[in-house]
């Protein structure tokens, strides 16, 4: 059974990356299909796609966000990687990754517990 | 981007009621619909996928229905630990979007 667990700093200065890790345990991002996802949630609000990373070298990205997100995926060590530059307040959430293993990203059936990322100085 | 629509945005009901969410896609999504169930605290639970397919391991009272652009989420006999809220999303095309959240609250 697939788990994933999120990781990175709690707390990010604004204008600074936001660098988050996603590793997965039970399965293998080094083959077969997979999709990556990350959303993110400010509290109390909803459910926000930032993109995802699918057989560990395609991405693709929300167009809002596009211009400051890049993932990548380190098949020795198991792990996704998200990084947001230039960071503000407004990029304070929980960030889950979510993974599915097939040939269409039909839906997040596996996710993490998500990380709480908060923009401040 | 395709805009998912939620309603209601919240729900008051009983223990044992019938309860339904509908979700209405901005455009055509064939049945690439997903329902997502979040409690306080906790990273969302897939419950339905492709519109009316029961994830593995989630209890028969929830159902799902709808192609094209419209999509409901039926819990047939509301359980206390069904009270939550609850999220559509579209995977049809990217970026995927999410409609708003209903929230499922104890009458």
């Amino acid at each position: 059974q697939v788990q994933l667990q999120e990781s990175g700093p709690g707390l990010v200065k604004p204008s600074q990356t936001l660098s988050l890790t996603c590793t997965v345990s039970g399965g293998s991002i080094n083959s077969g299909s997979y999709y990556c996802n990350w959303i993110r949630q400010p509290a109390g609000k909803g459910l926000e796609w930032i993109g995802r990373m699918y057989n560990s070298e395609n991405t693709n990205y929300n167009p809002s966000l596009r211009s400051r997100v890049t993932m990548s995926a380190d098949t020795s060590k198991n792990q996704l990687s998200l990084n947001l530059m230039s960071v503000t307040a407004a990029d304070t959430a929980v960030y889950y990754c979510t993974y599915h293993a097939g040939p269409v990203d039909q839906y997040m059936d596996v996710w993490g517990k998500g990380t709480t990322v908060t923009v401040s100085s | 981007d395709i805009q998912m629509t939620q309603s209601p945005s919240s729900l008051s009901a009983s223990v044992g009621d019938r309860v339904t969410i509908t979700c209405r896609a901005g455009q055509s999504i064939s049945t690439f619909l997903n329902w997502y169930q979040q409690k306080p605290g906790k990273a969302p639970k897939l419950l339905i996928y492709a519109a009316s397919s029961l994830q593995s391991g989630v209890p028969s009272r929830f159902s799902g229905s709808g192609s094209g652009t419209d999509f409901t989420l039926t819990i047939s006999s509301l359980q206390p630990e069904d009270f939550a809220t609850y999220f559509c999303q579209q995977s049809y095309t990217t970026p995927v979007t999410f409609g708003q959240g209903t929230k499922l609250e104890i009458k």
